[in-house]
């Protein structure tokens, strides 16, 4: 069984600092992982993916990807209150047709 | 707009009743996909769809079903055999060609209550 294991949280950072949520993943082929913001009673909306080794940036968020350890993470920079919302790493499998594995989620709270 | 639209957003089902939960999409996207997301436990796939007329059962299909008749439409009946229906219920959908992203989508999801 494939997995995708997230700390479940809650992960508190006060505004203005570094929010770091990691994920790890069991299926070493994986070629593709997401990352997804949930708002309370809302959707899952794309944050970022990433494909290659090394750190990818967007704004203030940083994706890392370490194959070898099989691990990604997700960086926010200067964690505002309106960050606070449940983010959800997804892995795609390296089989061809196969859907996106989620993790449960790791809850994010930014106080101001 | 191009986007994915669930309805209806809140349900309410009484046990023994079957109910079906729309899932439309004008992305001309290829894949689709129901999950599943109960508190804590993350988003479980329920089917999934790559192509008109063909699906497969994801981790947790049991007492649901699903057709793809047409590209835009997948559609997911909740049976009277799902033992514990209450859930949130995401629609999603990709693009599978060889350029993009491949980034899953979602809709903005049916909320179900079993009364």
């Amino acid at each position: 069984q494939k997995e995708v294991e997230q700390n479940s949280g809650p992960l508190s950072v006060p505004e203005g600092a570094i929010a770091s949520l990691n994920c790890t993943y069991s299926d070493r082929g994986s070629q593709s992982f997401f990352w997804y913001r949930q708002y309370s009673g809302k959707s899952p909306e794309l944050i970022m993916f990433i494909y290659s080794n090394g750190d990818k940036e967007d704004g203030r968020f940083t994706a890392q990807l370490n194959k070898a350890s099989q691990y990604v993470s997700l960086l926010i920079r200067d964690s505002q209150p309106s960050d606070s919302a449940t983010y959800l790493c997804a892995v795609r499998p390296n089989q061809a047709g196969t859907a996106l594995i989620f993790g449960k989620g790791t809850t994010l709270s930014v106080s101001s | 707009d191009g986007g994915i639209t669930q309805s209806p957003k809140y349900l309410f089902r009484k046990e023994g009743q079957n109910v079906t939960l729309s899932c439309e999409q004008n992305l001309n996207h290829d894949a689709m996909y129901w999950y599943r997301q109960d508190p804590g436990q993350g988003l479980r796939l329920i089917y999934y769809s790559q192509i008109v007329n063909d699906f497969q059962k994801g981790d947790i299909a049991e007492g649901y079903s699903v057709s793809r008749e047409k590209k835009e439409s997948f559609p997911l009946t909740v049976t009277s055999a799902q033992k514990n229906p209450t859930a949130f219920y995401l629609c999603a959908s990709r693009y599978t060609g060889s350029s993009g992203a491949n980034v899953l989508t979602f809709g903005a999801g049916s909320r179900l209550t079993v009364l």
